[in-house]
């Protein structure tokens, strides 16, 4: 099955810096990769998507990378500020006839330094 | 922001007491979802439904129950709470033509004295 590996588990920056989460992933059918936020006392919220025929989307600050050959992706968050503190969750996901599987990277916890 | 709800947010409750969480959307999506969620983050799929009386094991074992026998419900059910099954619950939905992302409601803390 598939195995969804996060980096790192833990990320402090300064406000104003910028942010880098990296995900790899083994099974080569994967062909969605969807980032999530996870706010204290909340459940995960998607941010940003990635789907295998694209390598790169930018949203504002936010943007996500992906190597199809390398099998490896990234989140990447610009100018950093205190609310983008959170733990953020990458997956990979294949699927097809209505069938779905995801799988989940053991999260990343930001903190954001005012 | 998703329509997908979760009652109760929080529930303390003794060991051998039977529970029922609760998660309901209004979206109509066919997929639904549960996950235990550690204090250390991870995410573990506990059960999933593909659609009315369609439901699954996932990945982590768990002696909890689901049934799915409407639509937009699919409720969680221990027969008999330890304090094993202290955790987070999570609930999700998602929809084949939204793509594949999953729509979390608020999660239910659980604690089993």
């Amino acid at each position: 099955g598939e195995n969804v590996e996060q980096h790192p588990s833990t990320l402090s920056v300064q406000e104003g810096d910028s942010a880098v989460i990296k995900c790899t992933y083994s099974d080569s059918a994967s062909n969605y990769f969807p980032w999530y936020k996870q706010e204290l006392g909340k459940g995960p919220q998607l941010i940003i998507d990635i789907r295998s025929n694209v390598g790169e989307k930018k949203d504002q600050r936010i943007a996500v990378t992906l190597n199809k050959t390398a099998k490896h992706f990234s989140l990447h968050i610009t100018e950093t500020q205190p609310e983008d503190s959170a733990v953020y969750f990458c997956a990979a996901s294949w699927g097809s006839g209505g069938y779905q599987k995801v799988t989940f990277g053991t999260g990343t916890k930001l903190q954001v330094i005012p | 922001e998703a329509d997908i709800y979760q009652t109760p947010r929080y529930l303390v409750i003794g060991t051998g007491k039977k529970i029922t969480l609760e998660c309901s959307q209004t979206m109509g999506h066919d997929k639904m979802y549960w996950y235990q969620q550690d204090p250390g983050m991870e995410l573990h799929l506990i059960h999933y439904s593909y659609g009315v009386n369609s439901t699954e094991k996932g990945d982590l074992s768990s002696e909890s129950t689901v049934s799915r026998i409407r639509t937009e419900h699919f409720p969680l059910t221990l027969e008999s709470a330890r304090p094993s099954h202290t955790s987070q619950y999570l609930c999700a939905s998602s929809d084949d033509r939204g793509g594949d992302t999953q729509y979390f409601g608020p999660g239910t803390r659980l604690t089993v004295l």
